[in-house]
């Protein structure tokens, strides 16, 4: 079954260090997203990607945070000076289409020090 | 804003019937989700509700109304695997959005 592929499964990183999340969607898959769930809460929208721009942020994905797709598979997170309360784990999805249910990615567990 | 609410918590038996129910403070959306969420890992797509009524995939059913904004995940003959939280989720809108909304899940314990 096809399935997303996040690397790396943990990263730590200091407070005010970059970070780049990596994610490889299924190949058909035309739309792409990434969400956040810091232990113990919800899973929380932070940005959706289409046609190879940004279709929808959330108030979570400020001015720190940039997406991007740099060639036909991958599609990166980066988080430019990361903060204490950005340790979440951070789950790449991707669907067929805008109505369809979402296929996740394993995560990555990012811890801020 | 989007209000989903869930129980925080239940507790069913092996081999038993449980019903999960959900109810959202949003309009205008494509369609009603359920996934599963095991400790540690990922979410994973259960069922889909577009229209209102019942649909029914194995051991797991998803209803929804819209015009009670009201949803239930039945869950049959209960399998100790099925011990994981459950994640309502409503989205995209239908105004051209494209985020789902989760709610903050219910967690499901099965006993033997």
């Amino acid at each position: 079954e096809p399935e997303v592929t996040q690397t790396p499964s943990h990263q730590v990183t200091q407070m005010g260090q970059e970070v780049i999340l990596r994610c490889v969607p299924i190949s058909n898959h035309l739309y792409f997203y990434w969400y956040r769930q810091i232990l113990g809460q919800k899973v929380e929208f932070l940005v959706s990607f289409y046609n190879n721009e940004i279709s929808e942020k959330s108030e979570i994905f400020d001015d720190q945070f940039s997406v991007e797709r740099p060639d036909g598979s991958n599609f990166t997170l980066k988080i430019r000076s990361t903060k204490l309360e950005d340790s979440a784990m951070y789950f790449c999805a991707s669907s067929a289409s805008r109505q369809y249910g979402y296929t996740f990615g394993s995560g990555t567990r990012l811890t801020v020090v | 804003g989007q209000n989903i609410d869930q129980p925080t918590e239940m507790t069913a038996t092996e081999g038993a019937i449980v019903q999960i129910n959900c109810t959202y403070q949003t309009s205008g959306f494509n369609g009603l989700f359920w996934y599963q969420q095991h400790a540690g890992e990922a979410p994973t797509f259960l069922s889909y509700n577009v229209l209102d009524g019942l649909e029914e995939k194995g051991r797991f059913s998803s209803f929804l109304s819209r015009s009670k904004g009201y949803s239930y995940l039945l869950l049959k003959e209960l399998q100790m695997k099925d011990s994981a939280s459950y994640l309502c989720a409503v989205g995209p809108s239908n105004t051209g959005g494209f985020k789902t909304i989760f709610g903050a899940g219910t967690r499901l314990f099965v006993k033997a």
